[in-house]
């Protein structure tokens, strides 16, 4: 059964770079069949899609975050992350590392999600 | 910046229909994919490429697209369906996805 885990502080301060990591288990992450991506969260409130990367690196992101995210992959770990650059209290969220299928286009693996709070 | 609109909230009595709606501009041309999340969980796929159930999903759940607006329909509603319901799809082309806000069933 593939599992995806999130990893990283649960709290940033504001300006700094926000920093995550799933862990990929039960599955490679170096299947053409799929793209890794990333979705957060804001407490109380809707789904918002940050972005995805095929396993061969090439990314696709939001474009109204485009400026501060990036999205890498190491197969090597069986692992993708994300970095969210100039953090500010609106990037509170959780946030949910996730595997979308190729051939249906659907999200049909999702992490627990991990809450991270931007404070001083 | 590409939108999906729904209802913040639709209330149905158990045993009726619910329908949920997604309109934008770009729907025709990109597949509507619709999630159902519970409290505390993270969400899963009801309906994919527009009309397309996931094995596991109750047939009560079914989807359909007209114009650009696509639909999710809750047949016979019961008391587990009451959850937070997201529309996604993508922009016209197709490089970017995008959630709708969301809708809240209520199961009275």
């Amino acid at each position: 059964q593939l599992q995806l885990q999130e990893s990283g502080p649960g709290l940033v301060k504001p300006s700094e770079t926000l920093s995550l990591t799933c862990t990929v288990s039960g599955g490679s992450i170096g299947s053409s069949s799929y793209f890794w991506g990333w979705i957060r969260q804001p407490p109380g409130k809707g789904l918002e899609w940050i972005g995805n990367i095929y396993y061969s690196g090439s990314p696709y992101y939001n474009p109204s975050l485009k400026s501060r995210v990036t999205i890498s992959i190491d197969t090597s770990k069986n692992q993708f992350s994300l970095k969210l650059t100039s953090v500010t209290a609106a990037d509170t969220a959780v946030y949910y590392c996730a595997r979308d299928e190729v051939a249906s286009g659907t999200t049909d693996y999702w992490g627990q999600g991990t809450l991270v709070t931007v404070s001083s | 910046s590409y939108d999906l609109t729904q209802p913040p909230s639709v209330s149905v009595s158990p045993g009726q229909t619910a329908r949920i709606t997604c309109s934008a501009d770009a729907l025709p041309k990109q597949y509507a994919y619709w999630y159902q999340q519970k409290p505390g969980q993270a969400p899963v796929v009801v309906i994919y490429k527009d009309s397309e159930r996931p094995s596991g999903i109750p047939e009560r759940f079914s989807g359909s697209s007209s114009g650009t607006t696509v639909t999710l329909t809750i047949s016979g509603v019961q008391a587990e369906d009451e959850a937070d319901y997201y529309c996604q799809s993508a922009d016209s082309s197709g490089t970017y996805r995008v959630f709708g806000g969301g809708t809240k069933l209520t199961v009275l």
